[in-house]
């Protein structure tokens, strides 16, 4: 079935580094692509999502790609705040589904 | 605007008792989910309500679950009786539309300890 692989935590990194979180899908069709934030004691966030291969979605910084021929949708930031620590899920809606499959987390503390 | 509400934050119960969870969406939005996060694991899809009717149910564990969404407004999801592994925390979200058009939108969770 479909599922999605991200990379393990925590990513510990010092303020103003770069930010790469790996995440690749399995998937049959053509699924939608998503990355979701959760801050400490608050709900999931949508950050950014790509719908079709090779849209770049981005929001507050973040930016990924959807990449068919690698099945990949990495996260990547150019330079990281404090207020980035949260918890970042990578997920995928199958196509034409409305349910959301998540990664396991990858937890992110930024250091001052 | 109000988000997704959840209700309680938090609930710890022993195993064998009854515990349910509520949840209110958006006002207006006919989409109703409801997820789960065991410990360590993925976030897990349980359920989709669109209004009042289950669309998808694929992703309940057992029939130690019940779900409803009484008019197509609220929902709740009850457990009973609890099991230890269903320890963890439970997400609700709503949206209007489809996925890949619209964004649902998440509750706080709320977090389960059977003990």
């Amino acid at each position: 079935g479909d599922s999605v692989t991200q990379m393990e935590g925590p990513v510990t990194l010092s303020e103003e580094a770069f930010l790469t979180i790996n995440c690749t899908y399995t998937a049959t069709g053509y699924p939608s692509l998503f990355w979701y934030v959760q801050y400490p004691g608050e709900g999931l966030q949508l950050l950014l999502k790509a719908t079709k291969a090779d849209d770049k979605g981005s929001n507050k910084g973040f930016e990924a790609t959807y990449r068919k021929e690698t099945t990949s949708f990495h996260l990547e930031k150019g330079s990281v705040q404090v207020s980035d620590s949260a918890v970042y899920f990578c997920a995928l809606s199958p196509y034409r589904d409305d349910k959301i499959i998540f990664g396991k987390g990858t937890r992110l503390h930024i250091l001052p | 605007e109000a988000g997704v509400t959840q209700f309680p934050s938090h609930s710890v119960i022993e195993k064998g008792q009854t515990v349910t969870l509520r949840c209110d969406p958006i006002s207006g939005h006919d989409n109703l989910y409801w997820y789960r996060r065991v410990m360590g694991k993925e976030i897990k899809f349980l359920l989709h309500f669109v209004k009042e009717s289950k669309q998808d149910e694929s992703g309940m564990p057992n029939n130690r679950f019940l779900a409803e969404r009484t008019g197509g407004t609220y929902s709740t999801l009850k457990v009973q009786p609890a099991e230890l592994e269903d320890s963890g925390v439970y997400f609700c979200a709503s949206s209007q539309g489809f996925r890949a058009d619209t964004e649902a939108f998440f509750g706080q969770g709320t977090r389960l300890t059977v003990v």
